[in-house]
């Protein structure tokens, strides 16, 4: 079966990057798209991008680009987002999940907490 | 951006009734292909989105047939019938026709 598999909750200081993990398994990855998304407690979702695991294509929302970047490794299922310059607004969950038609498999959703 | 509006803003509703909810979006989310990419999603407590409705009105494998979706253009529903114990939650409606993809401001169920 589809599963996604995100990496364990951050804790990180002002400033820096974290680097955050979903893995796949269950579908052929290679040929599929997958999202990013932020959510801060409490408040509704926003996408942060997109990426096309087949080439590495990728597409951001404006208010991401500069903050985000959204990387894959074919030869583990796995999509990577790159979050930079952390500031205590980027604390949130962030979820990954698969694309085909519309988003029918999420990971379990990591928090990111930017504290110093 | 497209600003999708949800109403209510929260719902609170017996068991066994029908819960009824309104998405209104700033532009049509017709594409030029013809299909309209407004979909909806359940957030339930402490959990991950899990897909509903995709396409105004189709269901996605495995949701029941209580769960309806409806509209066009810009104006679209969620009905839900025999509201059940697990249907609690947080309801966002959803758009892929536009960049950025957006949501709504969300619904929370309550049941009574």
């Amino acid at each position: 079966q589809v599963k996604l598999q995100q990496s364990g909750a951050e804790l990180v200081k002002p400033g820096a990057s974290v680097k955050l993990s979903c893995k796949t398994s269950g579908y052929t990855f290679s040929t599929s798209y997958m999202s990013w998304f932020k959510q801060i407690p409490g408040q509704s979702i926003e996408w942060i991008g997109m990426i096309y695991a087949g080439d590495g294509g990728t597409g951001y929302n404006q208010k991401f680009k500069g903050k985000a970047t959204l990387t894959v490794d074919t030869s583990s299922s796995t999509a990577y987002m790159d979050l930079s310059s952390l500031t205590t607004e980027d604390s949130a969950v962030y979820f990954c999940a698969r694309r085909g038609y519309n988003f029918d498999y999420w990971g379990q959703g990591v928090m990111v907490t930017v504290s110093s | 951006d497209v600003v999708l509006t949800q109403t209510p803003v929260s719902l609170s509703v017996t068991l066994g009734d029908q819960a009824s909810i309104s998405c209104r979006s700033s532009q049509s989310l017709e594409y030029s292909d013809g299909y309209t990419y407004l979909e909806w999603y359940l957030q339930k407590p402490g959990q991950s989105p899990q897909l509903l409705i995709y396409e105004v009105s189709n269901r996605f494998s495995g949701v029941p047939d209580r769960f309806i979706g409806s509209g066009s253009g810009t104006d679209f529903t969620l009905k839900i019938s025999r509201v059940e114990p697990e249907d609690l939650g947080v309801y966002y409606c959803f758009q892929a026709t536009h960049d950025p993809l957006t949501f709504g401001s969300g619904t929370k169920l309550e049941i009574k």
